[in-house]
């Protein structure tokens, strides 16, 4: 696609269910990430994946929170038991390459799934 | 702990106004720098990044920012801003440590008033 989609833009839960929330990056890019934003601050680091592997997960606020990208492209973040203060808009960008020193490592941001636990 | 600090929450400009963002990070060694921009009902985009080189850089919109390294500042400017203008700007900070934990301010929230 053109740019990088998240479903479902919004999820409703109640406290203590099991969510899934998926991105699909850009077509080809191999470096994904996973932030979390709560209101009135900047997005938080959860994770990054290169291709199919968690390079840097150390985001993950605890052993709640998951995610894969089994065939390097989409990827799916988990949160198991959801307590009311995972509530947040988590934000799915992709770039296409993970390069230090390569202009092409812009991240391209989704719009983003806010989730509600209730 | 490593940060990256927006000295202003709020900022509230009539058009032409110059602007000043402040953005200070709390890493050691080599870094790279952003600023990200979110416009009302859109999505992050990159504004501008320094990676290595002229330490003035520039990005969209006539936007520019200056790194300077001996005051771990990276501020955002801009010498006439316009109604578009308005938005939510986030600076951002990275360094390739096998990892890529990109860490963002909180964000500085601009109005320009037409």
């Amino acid at each position: 696609g053109a740019g990088v989609s998240q479903t479902p833009s919004n999820k409703v839960t109640e406290k203590g269910k099991y969510v899934e929330l998926r991105c699909d990056p850009i077509s080809g890019h191999t470096a994904l990430y996973w932030y979390r934003q709560s209101l009135g601050q900047g997005p938080e680091f959860l994770i990054y994946f290169q291709g199919t592997g968690a390079a840097d997960d150390s985001g993950l606020p605890n052993d709640r929170f998951f995610a894969v990208r089994p065939e390097g492209s989409v990827s799916t973040l988990k949160i198991q038991r959801t307590e009311r203060g995972d509530s947040a808009v988590y934000l799915c960008a992709s770039s296409s390459s993970a390069g230090a020193t390569s202009s092409t490592d812009t991240q391209y941001f989704g719009p983003g799934t806010r989730l509600t636990v209730l | 702990a490593q940060s990256v600090s927006q000295h202003n929450h709020h900022v509230i400009l009539s058009e032409a106004a110059s602007l000043e963002l402040g953005c200070n990070y709390s890493y050691g060694g080599t870094v790279n720098l952003f600023w990200y921009v979110q416009y009302p009902g859109q999505h992050l985009q990159l504004l501008l990044k320094y990676f290595s080189g002229d330490p003035l850089v520039k990005g969209i919109k006539g936007f520019e920012a200056e790194f300077i390294k001996s005051k771990f500042s990276f501020n955002l400017r801009k010498p006439s801003v316009q109604w578009s203008d308005t938005a939510e700007y986030f600076c951002a900070v990275n360094r390739y440590t096998g990892g890529f934990k990109t860490i963002f301010g909180a964000g500085t929230r601009l109005f320009v008033k037409a």
